[in-house]
């Protein structure tokens, strides 16, 4: 068993859409938790940085965090097709300069 | 802010060669840096954290004289594939933090073909 899973999709919504991506994870000792969208051919750019439980907001995009069931997830309203991209989980037990784990990334399209 | 610089975006070139990687903090400086090696509709997988002044540590599996890891300062680490051989091919990520509990900030990565 893998310490992140993701669904891998690919994800296909209509442009409009609430869109809900999500990651399980298994080491109870992650306390920081990263969602980055990579478009292709580039590298990870960061979206969202929460520690610990609950939720935060940043515009069209809502990160949530249960520890309690090692459960994350990213929201993102209002979806537009620049949102098509592939979105990485990504966790680490100490803050940013500490090894992250990642998940394998949902491919997701935003179709017109 | 928090802007990571990658040099070369594309390199090409002929088995055996050496090919250097530059992986820049523009704005923040960074006392540890990461790299990453990515394989096609797959993940980033660790490859080497590089601390600044002090030898790179690698992750299982990762050659250390095929991956030569320099990080002289405190906004630069380089990666050097050595004799570049066609498996080498792959895109390669650096990801740099500021430190304390920011999070990490990635280049736009370089893709690396050896012919």
């Amino acid at each position: 068993q893998k310490e992140v899973e993701q669904d891998p999709g690919p994800l296909s919504v209509p442009e409009g859409a609430i869109v809900s991506l999500n990651c399980t994870y298994s080491n109870s000792a992650f306390q920081y938790f990263m969602w980055y969208r990579q478009y292709s051919r580039k590298g990870p750019e960061l979206l969202m940085y929460t520690y610990s439980s609950g939720n935060k907001e940043d515009g069209r995009f809502t990160a949530q965090v249960d520890k309690s069931s090692k459960y994350i997830s990213l929201f993102i309203r209002d979806s537009q097709p620049s949102d098509s991209a592939t979105y990485l989980c990504a966790m680490s037990v100490g803050g940013g300069g500490n090894k992250l784990t990642f998940g394998t990334g949902t491919q997701l399209k935003v179709e017109l | 802010g928090a802007v990571v610089s990658q040099h070369p975006s594309r390199v090409i070139c002929k088995s055996g060669t050496s090919v250097k990687i530059e992986c820049r903090s523009l704005d923040f400086q960074a006392t540890t840096m990461f790299w990453y090696r990515q394989f096609p509709k797959q993940s980033l997988m660790l490859m080497a954290t590089s601390n600044e002044g002090s030898k790179a540590t690698y992750e299982q599996g990762v050659e250390k004289d095929k991956f030569l890891i320099n990080h002289a300062s405190l906004t630069l680490s380089t990666l050097t594939v050595t004799s570049a051989h066609p498996e080498d091919s792959s895109f390669y990520i650096c990801s740099a933090s500021p430190g304390g509990n920011q999070p990490q900030h990635f280049g736009d990565g370089t893709r690396l073909s050896i012919l």
